[in-house]
């Protein structure tokens, strides 16, 4: 069985504040690792795609690392404003469809 | 462009109540998913369409979930006799091809009372 872990479950932050969380996957069978931000009532949100080991992406104020080999993706937040609230979905793909989620981080920002 | 839809975005039954749930791919996306996320977990995968036809329905929990695509658009996941334990929000995907960025629609509510 394929596990995909994250953790924090859920953290709080003030304003202006940086912050980071993991993403742990299988080092076997490895194709992507998608970041996704799902906020409330709206469509998770496609963050990043990572594919190879050492890949490091950023988007704004967010960013994201990869390291296949010991099967693990960091998401980094900058500054984290209150529209940064949402919970943060990691999902590895091991080359099919079939995506397979952890559980998310759900990341309140306090103004 | 519009992203995927669906609807309704909430959905009240009674246990025992058969519902519809529906979703409205991205135009041209020929691969549809539809995954189930209960209260703590992640989205777990149910069923994979390649055009009209259901490619992979190995996640689907029992006989009672079934799902439909007709003309290679539009999907309809339908639950018979539903059960307090169906209560989960039915998320629905999109892609150009099978290994694609999967795009999600907002999601439907279910609760069985």
């Amino acid at each position: 069985i394929l596990n995909v872990e994250q953790s924090p479950q859920s953290l709080h932050v003030q304003e202006g504040d940086s912050t980071n969380f993991t993403c742990s996957f299988p080092s076997s069978n490895f194709y992507a690792l998608h970041w996704y931000r799902w906020e409330t009532a709206k469509s998770p949100e496609a963050l990043f795609v990572m594919t190879l080991n050492g890949d490091e992406k950023k988007k704004g104020r967010i960013s994201a690392t990869l390291n296949t080999k010991e099967g693990y993706s960091y998401l980094y937040i900058k500054g984290s404003q209150p529209e940064d609230s949402a919970t943060y979905l990691c999902a590895f793909n091991p080359g099919t469809y079939k995506y397979i989620f952890g559980t998310g981080t759900r990341l309140k920002v306090l103004a | 462009g519009a992203g995927v839809s669906q609807t309704p975005s909430n959905k009240v039954t009674e246990k025992g109540k058969y519902v519809e749930l529906r979703c409205d791919p991205i135009s041209g996306h020929t691969a549809l998913y539809w995954y189930r996320q209960s209260l703590g977990q992640g989205p777990e995968f149910l069923i994979y369409f390649q055009g009209t036809g259901a490619a992979d329905d190995s996640g689907l929990p029992n006989d009672r979930f079934f799902a439909v695509r007709p003309e290679g658009s539009v999907s309809t996941l339908k639950i018979q006799r539903t059960e307090r334990g169906d209560s989960a929000v039915y998320l629905c995907a999109s892609s150009l091809a099978a290994t694609d960025t999967q795009y999600f629609g907002p999601g439907t509510r279910l609760t069985v009372l």
